[in-house]
């Protein structure tokens, strides 16, 4: 079935340490990607998107995502977290023969220790 | 722009009982969305609109839910009767129509308790 996947129910790190999120899916064919970061108790909120072009793509906050269009990835990176990233990250995938609806992962939550 | 209003932003009733939750999109978005985010399942698509016509509604879990979008300032998500597994945040989100899809703005969310 398609789907979009993250891998990682909860990370905990320490505060300065680099971040990796990792997102699969499996759509063929061309698809948009998003971040989207939600704060405790707050809702969604865009982080990234790629939709063409340089596959390394940056967002707010000093994120950025790489398209790796032959492992179907969309990784979501930051070099050195801060306390106030703890929040809960979803990937989405926006397939174009599908209009408007963005299928999301299940997220994961971040906990950043201070 | 005020962005995605929803209201309520707390909704507290018991089994049995009809609930409407309430969303006023972005001014100029096209499509309409709603999603309920609960632990177990995560963020689950329950129906999209298209200039006010519904186009998929088949994440809404069953019967007793129904959704309509009047006008393209307004949409309702109605459950009835409620259930205590009804129980989440439900969000509404709008999107512009444009190709590529820019992404969504979400509301606020109700969050919703059934006793």
């Amino acid at each position: 079935a398609q789907s979009v996947s993250q891998h990682n129910h909860h990370v905990i790190l320490s505060e300065a340490a680099s971040l990796e999120l990792g997102c699969n899916y499996s759509y063929g064919g061309t698809v948009n990607l998003f971040w989207y970061v939600q704060y405790p108790g707050q809702h969604l909120q865009l982080l990234l998107k790629y939709f063409s072009g340089d596959p390394l793509v940056k967002g707010i906050k000093g994120f950025e995502a790489e398209f790796i269009k032959s492992k179907f990835s969309f990784n979501l990176r930051k070099p050195s977290v801060q306390w106030s990233d703890t929040a809960e990250y979803f990937c989405a995938v926006n397939p174009y023969n599908q209009g408007g609806k963005l299928i999301f992962g299940q997220g994961t939550e971040l906990s950043v220790k201070p | 722009d005020a962005g995605v209003i929803q209201s309520p932003r707390h909704e507290v009733t018991e089994m049995g009982q009809e609930v409407t939750l309430r969303c006023k999109p972005i001014s100029g978005h096209d499509y309409l969305f709603w999603y309920r985010q609960t632990m177990m399942r995560g963020l689950e698509l329950l129906i999209y609109f298209n200039n006010n016509v519904p186009i998929d509604d088949s994440g809404m879990p069953e019967d007793r839910f129904s959704a309509k979008m009047p006008n393209a300032s307004f949409s309702t998500l109605k459950i009835q009767p409620s259930e205590p597994r009804d129980s989440a945040v439900y969000f509404c989100a709008s999107s512009p129509g444009q190709v590529p899809l820019p992404g969504y703005t979400f509301g606020s969310g109700t969050r919703l308790t059934v006793v």
